[in-house]
């Protein structure tokens, strides 16, 4: 089964709006972390925002933010306010368990933002 | 902070030859891993190293693949005899572990090597 699952290969949003990138992951452990990143054409893996399973808030980060809906197992990423910069592959990932190891990615949403 | 480093950027490389990158981490980061995306795809891990030691591989991590990071600090991927199949960007990320272990420090990539196989 797929640990992580980004069910929208691409995404269009016009400038200025907010948007959601949507992500359910799967795991049996109590601990563990939620990572959201970017990755723009240029191909560097951006570190946006961490949610840990733990966490009562939902994380933000400037103009991201985390929807973590723990029963459901989603972690969706809102990002307000849409820029042109924002255009990029979206990649969520996790990473479980006390003794904390890799991360595991889905496969990831390209967000395409509209002038 | 110089952030995570990779060499080269861009490898071309004839079937049946060796290559070998290297990736120069965050220089308070303990841990130090690799993965490997193809077109379209998330990252897979391959291996990581906690210090000196190689602590996970992942079954993707055919015979023909070594890595090593021999003090601790810096470290490379070897790909013997490569096949067509190993062209992909292969990324190199690092990050802090403390003693405790914690699961919210993020990895810090770096810029990737990307490598085509003929």
């Amino acid at each position: 089964a797929q640990k992580i699952t980004q069910t929208q290969p691409g995404m269009f949003v016009q400038e200025k709006e907010a948007v959601t990138l949507d992500c359910t992951y799967d795991t049996s452990d109590p601990s563990y972390g939620l990572f959201w990143y970017k990755q723009p054409s240029s191909g560097e893996m951006i570190f946006l925002i961490y949610q840990g399973s733990y966490d009562q808030q939902n994380a933000t980060e400037g103009r991201y933010s985390l929807n973590f809906q723990k029963a459901r197992k989603s972690a969706n990423l809102v990002i307000s306010a849409s820029q042109l910069g924002d255009s990029a592959m979206y990649f969520c990932a996790m990473r479980e368990g006390q003794r904390a190891r890799q991360l595991t990615f889905g496969s990831g949403t390209q967000l395409t933002v509209l002038p | 902070d110089t952030g995570v480093s990779q060499n080269p950027r861009h490898k071309i490389t004839k079937r049946g030859q060796n290559v070998t990158f290297r990736c120069d981490p965050i220089s308070e980061h303990n841990r130090l891993y690799w993965y490997r995306q193809t077109l379209g795809q998330g990252p897979e891990f391959l291996t990581y190293f906690q210090n000196e030691a190689q602590l996970e591989k992942s079954r993707l991590l055919s015979d023909r693949f070594s890595a090593e990071r021999p003090k601790g600090s810096f470290s490379t991927l070897e790909i013997q005899r490569t096949e067509q199949g190993d062209s992909a960007m292969y990324l190199c990320a690092s990050s802090f572990q403390g003693i405790s272990g914690s699961y919210n420090s993020p990895l810090h990539f770096g810029n990737g090597t990307r490598l085509t196989v003929t």
